[in-house]
């Protein structure tokens, strides 16, 4: 079945350091894939997506590129802030019918 | 514009209770989607409901039911509460001009503690 793996945290950086959380997915037909961000005592909400193959998602200064020929998906931003910590889920959508899977999360600390 | 709404946001059962949880979708939006988070695990779908009826299911037993009303709220209902349905309930929503993409509004989750 579709299935979403990422990579296990916790991830812990410095200010101002490059981040990169990897994603892989498996699924039948041609997915969606996103990623959903959840930060402390808030619920979730979804961060960037690409709906079909090269698409480049981006939004508050991270960005991910839907690899088909890898099956892959990997947040990066170029300088994390304190106010990056949170929760980041990548996901796959079954588009037809807003069903969406998600990964186990990657918690990521970021210090000053 | 009133987001995705939960209630309760917390409460406390025992084992073999029974425990409704309540969703209120985002305006303009028709389907409902329910999901169950373990602590430290990422949301696991449970089922979806869209025009009063469940559309998809996940691997959850029949425990796990559901209903949607004509007002697009809905309900999770969980019996028979066992220790492992410990966790944080999310509903999400979706439809209207995002409907079909996949892009999905959560709120704020239940958080159920069954001792």
């Amino acid at each position: 079945g579709d299935s979403v793996t990422q990579m296990e945290g916790p991830v812990t950086l410095s200010e101002e350091a490059f981040l990169t959380i990897n994603c892989t997915y498996t699924a039948t037909g041609y997915p969606s894939l996103f990623w959903y961000v959840q930060y402390p005592g808030e619920g979730l909400q979804l961060l960037l997506k690409a709906t079909k193959a090269d698409d480049k998602g981006s939004n508050k200064g991270f960005e991910a590129t839907y690899r088909k020929e890898t099956t892959s998906f990997h947040l990066e931003k170029g300088s994390v802030q304190v106010s990056d910590s949170a929760v980041y889920f990548c996901a796959l959508g079954v588009t037809s019918y807003d069903k969406v899977i998600f990964g186990p999360g990657t918690s990521l600390s970021v210090i000053p | 514009d009133a987001g995705v709404t939960q209630s309760p946001t917390h409460l406390i059962k025992t084992r073999g209770q029974q425990v409704t949880l309540r969703c209120s979708p985002k305006s303009g939006h028709d389907t409902v989607s329910w999901y169950q988070q373990a602590l430290g695990q990422g949301p696991q779908f449970i089922f979806q409901y869209y025009e009063e009826e469940e559309r998809q299911r996940g691997n959850f037993p029949d425990r796990f039911s559901g209903h949607q009303f004509p007002n697009y709220s809905s309900e999770l209902n969980v019996n028979a509460l066992l220790l492992g349905d410990s966790a944080l309930y999310l509903c999400a929503s979706s439809g209207g001009r995002t409907g079909g993409t996949g892009e999905l509004f959560f709120g704020e989750g239940s958080r159920l503690t069954v001792l």
